[in-house]
């Protein structure tokens, strides 16, 4: 079992619809989770993080977190063409630094 | 405020042969990671440098590949010699506090 699973994708939305992202962990310790946006060719952009449980809106985002089932999620409204990425999950540990990432999810948003 | 910044942004090399890579993180960042993504698979996290010490490099897959620091400002990673699983997409990222990791473009390497 993977450490971060995503579904690999694609996730194909017409414009203007909502896009829904889902990421399951498995370590229980772990206590920060991220949004990473990744164009092709391009270094992961931070787009959203959370630490509790709960939603976190930010523009025409929202993270959603539950701990206690080990689900992460990521919305995205009013989807734009622009917003065609990759979108990575990352989770980070209690005890140090390093980032554990999930396979991504391709995101395709048709005009 | 300059990125992080990564060089070469490509690189393909020969099976055997050496190859460095460079990172210059944000000025100031104390915190610097590498991290790699091979084709098909997910980013995984090589080592983390806090100044010019080695935190963590639970992630380096063996011996052939070496990090260094110096000076606590920019980092290598040199792999040496290379072989034909190497190939990927190198990231660099820096932070000044967990948590705030701005990563840089990558350098793509291909062994052949």
């Amino acid at each position: 079992q993977k450490e971060v699973e995503q579904n690999s994708g694609p996730l194909s939305v017409p414009e203007g619809a909502i896009a829904s992202l889902n990421c399951t962990y498995s370590d229980r310790g772990s206590q920060s989770f991220f949004w990473y946006r990744q164009y092709s060719g391009k270094s992961p952009e931070l787009i959203m993080s959370i630490y509790s449980n709960g939603d976190k809106e930010d523009g025409r985002f929202t993270a959603q977190l539950n701990k206690a089932s080990q689900y992460v999620s990521l919305l995205i409204r009013d989807s734009q063409p622009s917003d065609s990425a990759t979108y990575l999950c990352a989770v980070l540990k209690a005890a140090g630094n390093k980032l554990t990432f999930g396979g991504g999810t391709r995101v395709l948003v048709k005009p | 405020e300059a990125g992080v910044t990564q060089f070469p942004s490509h690189s393909v090399i020969e099976k055997g042969q050496t190859v460095t890579l460079r990172c210059d993180p944000i000025s100031g960042h104390d915190n610097l990671y590498w991290y790699r993504r091979v084709m098909g698979k997910e980013i995984k996290f090589l080592l983390h440098f806090v100044k010019e010490s080695k935190q963590d490099e639970s992630g380096m897959p063996n011996n052939r590949f070496l990090a260094e620091r110096t000076g606590g400002t920019y980092s290598t990673l040199k792999v040496q010699p290379a072989e034909l699983e190497d190939s990927g997409v190198y990231f660099c990222a820096s932070s000044q506090v967990p948590n705030g990791y701005t990563f840089g473009s990558g350098t793509r390497l291909t062994v052949v």
